[in-house]
């Protein structure tokens, strides 16, 4: 069965903090799609990232940096140096092949001024 | 290129109604996906279509259901309401069914039923 897990519910950051959201995946599957979602306050779900399992290359994208660790099923989220605007929850999401996409909790991140 | 749409934003319906969400998918996607999302929790697949067949369905009874449009757009149906139906409605759109594919979400239909 697959199942995405992010143990960290909610998270405040003073801004221009780094903040790092964890995510934990499991499944059976060998290809395997993994994806981060921004959920602000007006309910749109932003697409982020998307990263399949062959390629473990992390990424960066401005602030925003990726690090996929198949040894150790992770898919980890980091903001460099925060700001208000990050605010909003966040999910990770994997998919198999032929498998519909699972969401995990979300974490909740609030940044302060 | 004109991104997911939703409709309604908004809606109130009382225990026991029908109601029925719609969706107009991405320019250029024939896919599309319906989430619930209760308050606080992760998104819950309920089905996708694909070219106007079901391609798949979540663990949500049959008064869950679906059409899709020759046009791609989409709607959910939901019959006899209950209090846990009470949830934000998320659409996506892509494109195919490889696996592959990136969804793209909608601004959500936000129902409360009383």
């Amino acid at each position: 069965a697959q199942k995405v897990t992010q143990a960290q519910t909610e998270i405040s950051v003073v801004e221009k903090e780094d903040v790092t959201l964890d995510c934990v995946y499991e499944t059976r599957d060998t290809t395997y799609y993994l994806f981060w979602y921004k959920q602000p306050p007006s309910g749109e779900l932003v697409f982020l990232i998307r990263r399949n399992s062959f390629d473990e290359q992390n990424e960066i994208s401005g602030r925003y940096s990726w690090n996929f660790q198949k040894s150790t099923s992770s898919f980890n989220f980091t903001i460099t140096a925060s700001q208000v605007v990050d605010s909003a929850v966040y999910f990770c999401a994997l998919k198999t092949s032929y498998d519909k996409v699972i969401f995990g909790p979300g974490t909740s991140l609030s940044v302060i001024p | 290129e004109t991104g997911v749409t939703q409709s309604p934003t908004h809606l109130i319906k009382t225990r026991g109604q029908q109601v029925t969400l719609r969706c107009s998918s991405q320019s250029g996607h024939n896919t599309v996906s319906w989430y619930q999302q209760a308050l606080g929790q992760g998104p819950q697949f309920i089905f996708q279509y694909y070219r106007e067949e079901e391609n798949g369905r979540g663990n949500f009874p049959p008064r869950f259901s679906g059409l899709q449009f020759p046009n791609y757009s989409s709607e959910l149906n939901v019959n006899a309401l209950e209090l846990d139906d009470s949830a934000l409605y998320l659409c996506a759109s892509s494109f195919g069914t490889s696996g592959r594919e990136t969804q793209y979400f909608g601004p959500g239909t936000r129902l409360l039923v009383l």
